[in-house]
C-alpha cells in the first residue's frame, strides 16, 4: 500500500514570497490534514478536510495561508506571502474514520 | 478541549534496559490515544494505539503502552531498550468523536545509550 506523498521535500524562499505544498493522501482516507511542526516542537493542525470540506481550520493563519482538497483526494497548502516563522515542517496526514493518520515525510520550508 | 503532556523534554536509559516515556492528557469523553516517533528529516510513524478494551496495548518494535483512565496517562514503554530506539517521541490524543484531529504532545527525546 502506498503511503502519503508530500512534494517539494525541501524549499528556500525569500519573505514576502508565495510558495505551495502538495499532498496525496492513502487512497481511500477521507480525512486529511496539514501539520505544521516547528523546530522543537510537536506537530500543530492547520487544517482538516473530510473529503473535500473543511472540517476545523481555526488554527489556519487565513490572513496568509489557504488550502483546498479538490476532489476529495489531493491537496495545496499555500502560503502568500510568507514570513520568517513560517519556517517549519510542514506535514500531510490521511485516515480512515477513527483510526490512526498516516504521515507523509513532510516537506521542509525556510524562509529567509 | 484536548491537550497532552509529556512531562520529560528528553529520556537517557542504557541499551538494554527497560525504559518508559511518560504521557498524560485531557479530553473530553472517551479518548483514542496514540503514540508516534519521529527519526530525523523524516515523517511521523505509527507505534501503538488504544482505543478502547484491554488497557496495555502492545504495537510495532516491541513496544507497549498502558492506558490509565483515573491517571488520565498513557505512558509508552519497552522492556529492554536498544541504541535504534534512539529518537523523538509524540503522544497524540482524539476525542471520541468523529472528525476530531489528533492533538500532539511537545515530544520526548529517547537517547539509547550503548
Amino acid at each position: 500500500e502506498a503511503g502519503v506523498a508530500q512534494s517539494p521535500r525541501y524549499k528556500i524562499i525569500e519573505k514576502r514570497q508565495s510558495v505551495a505544498f502538495w499532498c496525496n493522501p492513502i487512497s481511500g482516507h477521507a480525512t486529511l490534514y496539514w501539520y505544521q511542526q516547528i523546530l522543537g516542537q510537536g506537530p500543530k493542525l492547520l487544517i482538516q478536510f473530510q473529503n473535500n470540506g473543511v472540517v476545523d481550520d481555526s488554527q489556519l493563519p487565513k490572513d496568509r495561508f489557504s488550502a483546498e482538497r479538490l476532489k476529495g483526494v489531493d491537496s495545496t497548502l499555500k502560503i502568500q506571502p510568507a514570513k520568517l516563522e513560517d519556517s517549519a515542517v510542514y506535514l500531510c496526514a490521511s485516515s480512515l474514520e477513527e483510526a490512526e493518520a498516516f504521515f507523509g515525510q513532510g516537506t521542509r520550508l525556510t524562509v529567509v | 478541549a484536548q491537550s497532552v503532556a509529556q512531562p520529560e523534554d528528553q529520556v537517557n536509559v542504557a541499551e538494554g534496559n527497560p525504559l518508559t516515556v511518560k504521557c498524560t492528557y485531557s479530553v473530553s469523553g472517551n479518548p483514542y490515544l496514540f503514540w508516534y516517533v519521529q527519526y530525523p528529516n523524516r515523517g511521523l510513524q505509527f507505534l501503538l494505539k488504544y482505543i478502547t478494551g484491554d488497557n496495555l496495548v502492545k504495537g510495532s518494535y516491541g513496544f507497549e503502552a498502558e492506558f490509565n483512565k483515573s491517571q488520565t496517562s498513557f505512558h509508552l514503554k519497552k522492556p529492554s531498550a536498544l541504541v535504534s530506539d534512539s529518537a523523538l517521541y509524540f503522544c497524540a490524543v482524539r476525542a471520541y468523536n468523529y472528525g476530531q484531529n489528533f492533538v500532539f504532545g511537545p515530544g520526548t527525546r529517547l537517547s539509547v545509550l550503548p
